[in-house]
């Protein structure tokens, strides 16, 4: 079994839709949650970072760790077909592990 | 402008052949890494580097090896090329950033390699 689970998708949404992107982990030693978003031909790039539990906001992007469930969001509200791309989720136990990445799921906003 | 560079984009190449990926940064970053990516599944650490003359591998067993002679130049290597090596190389490095702790790496572009 993996330690982190992600929906390959892909998933197609309206412009201007909500998305909300899921992984699931294994590992309650995971402190350190992370999103990335990968454009085709392109590497990943870190779109937000949260250490232990909670919320985090920035601009269009929320990110939501539930330690308890051991599962992770992002949300992006008022969604722009620009956010088309796969986002990959990431974690870690800290400094001295190295990261465990989610396979990525495919997100297609539709004009 | 800090970055970081990765060449060939592309490449085709016969079984057998050696070839060296190139990646070079330019944000001083000590911590270099190497993935291989493939479609639909999570990226694998085949290769990381903490600093000059440290060199480890990762999960993935591979055949290739790094070198790290100057901090910003961490080559991978295949010395015989084999059609099970076609796959995305992604070189990242990372270094503390303010609001993302350690974990702020930078991708390159990755090389997609084929091997026939």
């Amino acid at each position: 079994q993996k330690e982190v689970e992600q929906d390959p998708g892909p998933l197609s949404v309206p412009e201007g839709a909500i998305v909300s992107l899921n992984c699931t982990y294994s590992n309650s030693a995971f402190q350190y949650f992370m999103w990335y978003r990968q454009y085709s031909r392109k590497g990943p790039e870190l779109l937000m970072y949260t250490y232990s539990s909670g919320n985090k906001e920035d601009g269009r992007f929320t990110a939501q760790v539930d330690k308890s469930s051991k599962y992770i969001s992002l949300f992006i509200r008022d969604s722009q077909p620009s956010d088309s791309a796969t986002y990959l989720c990431a974690m870690s136990a800290g400094s001295n592990y190295q990261l465990i990445w989610g396979a990525g799921t495919k997100l297609i906003i539709k004009p | 402008e800090a970055d970081i560079y990765q060449t060939p984009r592309y490449l085709v190449i016969g079984t057998g052949k050696k070839i060296t990926l190139e990646c070079s940064q330019t944000m001083g970053h000590d911590k270099m890494y190497w993935y291989q990516q493939d479609p639909g599944m999570e990226l694998h650490l085949i290769h990381y580097s903490y600093g000059v003359n440290s060199t480890e591998k990762g999960d993935l067993s591979s055949e290739s090896t790094v070198s790290r002679i100057r901090t910003e130049h961490f080559p991978l290597t295949l010395e015989s090329a084999r059609p099970s090596h076609t796959s995305q190389y992604l070189c990242a490095s990372s270094g503390t950033t303010e609001g993302f702790g350690n974990y702020g790496y930078t991708f390159g572009s990755g090389t997609r390699l084929t091997v026939v």
